[in-house]
């Protein structure tokens, strides 16, 4: 089935650090890959989200990379800030429509 | 507008007892769905809705686990005979309509169960 593995956390990181959360995926066909985010004390949010192979999702500084060679979605932004701090969650939907997240990787920022 | 609402926000029962948790979607959307949140992990799918009709359900862990949308709007996720194992945050989305991967689905804040 399908299956959504990213890195362990916490990962601790000064401001304006360069951040990357691996997330790598298993499905069948071609499923849409998403990031969200949980902010302390606040609901699941979209962050980002990519559709087909090689799109690019961004937001808020963030990106990511619908890599289908690598089945990866990885995810980046240049320089960290305190208030992205949180957890973020890499999620797939398969063509049963249904999200697959994986188990979220908490972020620290230290100022 | 206004977005998903969960109530209530908290919830602390005792193992055997029947709970009822309250979803009220995005005004319009169509699509709704249920996941479980345990600690340290990610939201686990329950069953969605499209309409009044449960399009899925296969994400319920078991048959004490039953959910409603009786006029295609507002959503209750109903527990019988809880056990302390059902502890975990539950969380509500919506989303306009079951739409393919361009659909975005808009969560609430979810409820949290506590089952003593």
């Amino acid at each position: 089935g399908n299956s959504v593995t990213q890195m362990e956390g916490p990962v601790t990181l000064s401001e304006e650090a360069f951040l990357t959360i691996n997330c790598t995926y298993t499905a069948t066909g071609y499923p849409s890959l998403f990031w969200y985010v949980q902010y302390p004390g606040e609901g699941l949010q979209l962050l980002l989200k990519a559709t087909k192979a090689d799109d690019k999702g961004s937001n808020k500084g963030f990106e990511a990379t619908y890599r289908k060679e690598t089945t990866s979605f990885h995810l980046e932004k240049g320089s960290v800030q305190v208030s992205d701090s949180a957890v973020y969650f890499c999620a797939l939907r398969g063509r049963d429509d249904k999200i697959i997240f994986g188990k979220g990787t908490r972020l620290h920022i230290l100022p | 507008g206004a977005g998903v609402s969960q109530t209530p926000s908290n919830k602390v029962t005792e193992k055997g007892k029947y709970v009822e948790l309250r979803c009220d979607p995005i005004s319009g959307h169509t699509a709704l769905y249920w996941y479980r949140q345990s600690l340290g992990q990610g939201p686990e799918f329950l069953i969605y809705f499209q309409g009044t009709g449960a399009a899925d359900d296969s994400g319920l862990p078991n048959d004490r686990f039953f959910a409603v949308r009786p006029e295609g709007s507002v959503s209750t996720l109903k527990i019988q005979r809880t056990e302390r194992g059902d502890s975990a945050v539950y969380l509500c989305a919506s989303s306009l309509m079951l739409a393919g991967p361009w659909d975005t689905q808009y969560f609430g804040p979810g409820t949290r169960l506590t089952v003593l």
